[in-house]
């Protein structure tokens, strides 16, 4: 069974620091996906990343990935009061495109 | 907008009633999902549709759940006999490959 781990699952940050959200996963997996949700809404695709090794940046967002730890990261750079939001990862099982295994999140609170 | 449409939006209903959910995917996107998400945590998949074929069904998915996708468009969830742990947000995804998974908005169910 496919099982996925963020951590921390809550992070209050100050403006303008930088964090990291850590995405563990149990067992091979050759997709992984970011997401954010806003509160009562719903996924708003992030980044999509297909192999090992691959880093994607958008803003102050820079997702990585190293298939062979099974771990991602989602790094965020000199946070801002609109980036606050629930974030999740979610991975495929390896050579299957058919359901999304989610962690359960980690809800960010950028405080002024 | 040409996202994925849900509706309704919010459903409220009463224990043992019926009620169904519609799913408008992207257009010419071939692979159609739905997710169930109750508060706090990352969603669950429920099924996955490949053109009007159901290829894969979560054990989630009690014999009270039927999902259709006639003709590989719209897709319906129904739940009979609703009962309160039904009370979720439902989403709907869709995507032409499976490399981006777009979600609509959500359908919220409470059941009372």
């Amino acid at each position: 069974e496919l099982k996925v781990e963020q951590n921390p699952l809550f992070l209050s940050m100050q403006e303008e620091k930088n964090y990291t959200i850590y995405c563990n996963y149990s067992t091979t997996s050759d997709r992984l996906y970011w997401y954010r949700q806003d509160p009562g809404k719903s996924l708003e695709s992030l980044f999509v990343l297909l192999s090992n090794g691959a880093v994607k940046q958008e803003g102050r967002l820079m997702a990585s990935l190293d298939t062979k730890a099974r771990l991602s990261t989602l790094h965020i750079t000199a946070a801002v009061h609109d980036l606050s939001a629930t974030y999740f990862c979610a991975v495929v099982l390896y050579r299957s495109a058919r359901q999304l295994t989610f962690g359960s999140g980690t809800q960010l609170t950028v405080l002024p | 907008d040409t996202g994925v449409s849900q509706n309704p939006r919010h459903k409220i209903t009463k224990r043992g009633q019926n009620v169904t959910f519609r799913c408008d995917p992207i257009s010419e996107h071939n692979r159609l999902y739905w997710y169930r998400q109750t508060l706090g945590q990352g969603p669950e998949f429920l099924t996955y549709f490949q053109n009007e074929a159901q290829l894969e069904k979560s054990r989630l998915l009690s014999d009270r759940f039927s999902a259709e996708r006639p003709k590989g468009s719209f897709s319906t969830l129904e739940i009979q006999r609703t009962e309160q742990g039904d009370s979720a947000m439902y989403l709907c995804a869709s995507s032409p490959t499976g490399d981006t998974i777009y979600f609509g908005e959500g359908s919220w169910l409470t059941v009372v």
